[in-house]
């Protein structure tokens, strides 16, 4: 298995544009998480599906933030419009079950500039 | 609100010497926590997950020991090695929300 694909692994964009973060999780998993991290905050949960439906997005700094999951093979986050506070590596990971104690893969991650 | 820690300061020790990593916990007791492993420019990897009914559990040099009274955990290289040398994170979950510690960066000298 190719492991959890992100694109693209790096984002350069000015103040205001929309950005779109893609996702493609491991095969078969049913769950699916989208994180930021920064060096002052470290790994923060933005987002988190499982079988395709948000379960909570209390982590969504703000309404510029949406993430979909059409399907069980693809989810996007998305920013709109995008300041350069937003500027962060953006990882998703996925995982099998529900418990919240299953392992969780990640990504190689997306390094967002917002200049 | 729920919160962990991890020492922020950098750990540098000498090959051969045992690595102690530390998480703390605050305004929660959680059922278990997980342990990754980051390297530069790549995603955390999943090492051990340890339950509060377990006080220690291993894998190869690693031991992870889980204090519910004192809202801690420890995270031991034992044997290190310079390809141990990475950022640790500590984490649990809490209702819908996964809590990750800042890390702290292992540098293991040769």
């Amino acid at each position: 298995d190719a492991g959890v694909i992100q694109s693209p692994r790096h984002e350069v964009t000015e103040m205001g544009q929309e950005v779109t973060l893609r996702c493609k999780p491991i095969s078969g998993h049913n769950s699916l998480f989208w994180y930021r991290q920064t060096m002052m905050r470290g790994l923060e949960l933005l987002i988190y599906f499982n079988n395709n439906v948000p379960i909570d997005d209390s982590g969504m700094p703000e309404d510029r933030f949406s993430a979909k999951m059409p399907n069980a093979s693809f989810s996007t986050l998305k920013i709109q419009p995008s300041e350069p506070r937003d500027s962060a590596v953006y990882f998703c990971a996925s995982s099998f079950g529900t418990s919240g104690q299953e392992t969780q893969y990640f990504g190689p991650g997306t390094r967002l500039l917002v200049l | 609100s729920q919160k962990i820690e991890q020492n922020s300061e950098a750990l540098n020790i000498q090959e051969g010497k045992t690595a102690t990593l530390t998480c703390n916990y605050t305004n929660y007791s959680p059922a278990y926590l997980q342990w990754y492993r980051q390297d530069p420019g790549r995603g955390p990897v999943f090492l051990l997950l340890i339950r509060e009914n377990e006080k220690e559990k291993r894998k190869e040099r690693l031991k992870v020991t889980f204090d519910t009274t004192l809202k801690q955990s420890l995270f031991h290289i034992t044997a290190s090695q310079p390809a141990d040398s990475a950022t640790y994170l500590c984490a649990y979950l809490t209702g819908n929300q996964f809590y990750f510690g800042t890390g702290t960066s292992l540098t293991v000298i040769p």
